[in-house]
């Protein structure tokens, strides 16, 4: 069964400062499947990145996506004020046939 | 653009069932399918299946085998979840979203319906 850790469980930045947003996998993953959101409160997750690095539609290209095999990274370049909020990674697992997504990193105002 | 609708929030009792919808918009909904993801207070999202008005496919999480359906209605551009036997733990926001295949990226997500179990 696949799992994502997604590391650090909450990030304290301030506005402008850069965030790196690890997703680590339990076994190597097709690339072509790993995919970040963003949550608000209140609010339904929101699509930012899928494939590891393809930007979805008005996507802000502060926001990239990286990486491969088991390990994968979401960096937002400088922090705006409506970026603070959770990012979930998501990936597809075959045995068994799933969809996974990591516990969340909450990426706060310091 | 595409737009998903869900029905309302719900208020259960241990043993019942519950049936929540998601209606789609500004897209041909045979060329995609949906997955239905939930979210209990305070915590991640979980994956519980998938259904395709593309390919007639259904897929449900392990977790939830024996518990869940899922069903569809082309006349309605609507996607139905079912849930059995609820339980309080079963308290969570539910979404529905949509996808091109059970694997790749969901886009968009519906606004979520809010199910209660509580006697």
């Amino acid at each position: 069964e696949l799992v994502l850790t997604q590391s650090p469980g909450t990030l304290s930045l301030s506005p402008g400062e850069r965030a790196t947003l690890s997703c680590r996998a339990s076994q190597g993953v097709s690339s072509g499947y790993l995919a970040w959101y963003q949550q608000k409160p209140g609010q339904a997750p929101r699509l930012l990145i899928s494939g590891v690095s393809r930007r979805a539609t008005g996507i802000p290209d502060r926001f990239s996506g990286s990486g491969s095999g088991t390990d994968f990274t979401l960096t937002i370049s400088r922090l705006e004020p409506e970026d603070f909020a959770v990012y979930y990674c998501q990936q597809f697992g075959d045995s068994p046939r799933a969809l996974t997504f990591g516990g969340g990193t909450k990426v706060e105002i310091k | 653009q595409p737009h998903l609708v869900q029905s309302g929030a719900e208020l259960k009792e241990p043993g019942a069932s519950v049936k929540v919808s998601c209606q789609a918009s500004g897209f041909t909904f045979t060329n995609y399918g949906f997955t239905w993801v939930r979210q209990a207070p305070g915590q991640g999202l979980e994956w519980m299946g998938w259904i395709s008005p593309h390919n007639g496919a259904i897929v449900y999480a392990q977790n939830f085998q024996g518990r869940v359906a899922m069903t569809m209605d082309t006349s309605t551009t609507s996607v139905y979840m079912e849930l059995r036997s609820l339980r309080s733990d079963d308290t969570a926001v539910y979404y529905c979203a949509r996808g091109t295949s059970i694997a790749v990226a969901q886009d968009p997500w519906g606004q979520g319906t809010l199910v209660t179990v509580s006697s």
